[in-house]
């Protein structure tokens, strides 16, 4: 059992790149998301899903973009990637259940660490 | 979203107990408490999490206040492994928010 796995580890992209962050599990985890953190920050909610096929935006969703097509994998695209958006990137996933949702932990990855120049 | 308000910092020593506090005086009643940690370098660890009651794990303690306005998470026995960032989040929804948390240092 990996639990929450996540490539590349590092990545360095020059401004207007676009890239795919990959994040797997294999706990079939409904819920799977996506969170950044700048340095010395807490952890900023970016898109997540409840489902193969369900998708909605967290608290900074612009500028990245994601699809759910199996439960294992949930991938962050940057289309056009700017130096603002050199942060750890992480993801993370828990069980879902509707009404209990609060119920269940999350598990994170290692994260990415993006730089863009 | 509840909100959550937790010192910025704390500091204890190796092997004694550490309380750290919560407040959180908006907590809905569908709220879960949940407590996370983050070691440097590394993403977020469950810690652990309850609703009303009192929770133990082997990891840490839970106290929750009677009215649910505030929730202690208790180290028992710090150790240097123990230094890291604390979250305390309300979670009643499928997304969780992270706050700034308390950062704990561990002096030998």
């Amino acid at each position: 059992n990996a639990g929450v796995t996540q490539t590349p580890k590092f990545q360095v992209l020059k401004t207007g790149q676009s890239m795919t962050l990959q994040c797997a599990q294999d706990m079939n985890h409904e819920y799977m998301s996506w969170y950044r953190q700048d340095p010395g920050m807490g952890l900023r909610l970016i898109h997540y899903s409840v489902g193969a096929g369900i998708t909605d935006q967290g608290e900074v969703p612009n500028g990245y973009n994601v699809s759910r097509s199996t439960t294992e994998d949930f991938p962050l695209r940057l289309l056009s990637a700017a130096p603002s958006q050199t942060s750890v990137y992480f993801c993370a996933s828990s069980y879902s259940s509707a009404g209990l949702a609060g119920y269940y932990e999350q598990y994170f990855g290692p994260g990415t660490r993006l730089t863009v120049t | 979203d509840a909100k959550t308000t937790q010192p910025n910092s704390m500091e204890s020593n190796e092997e004694e107990p550490v309380h750290l506090p919560c407040n959180h005086s908006t907590i809905s009643g569908t709220d879960y408490i949940h407590w996370y940690r983050q070691l440097p370098s590394q993403g977020p660890e469950y810690v652990i999490h309850g609703l009303t009651s009192n929770v133990n794990n082997r990891m840490a303690s839970l106290a929750i206040a009677e009215d649910r306005k505030s929730s202690t998470l208790i180290l028992h026995r710090a150790t240097l492994r123990d230094a890291a960032v604390y979250y305390c989040i309300l979670r009643d929804s499928n997304d969780m928010r992270f706050g700034a948390g308390t950062r704990l240092t561990v002096k030998p």
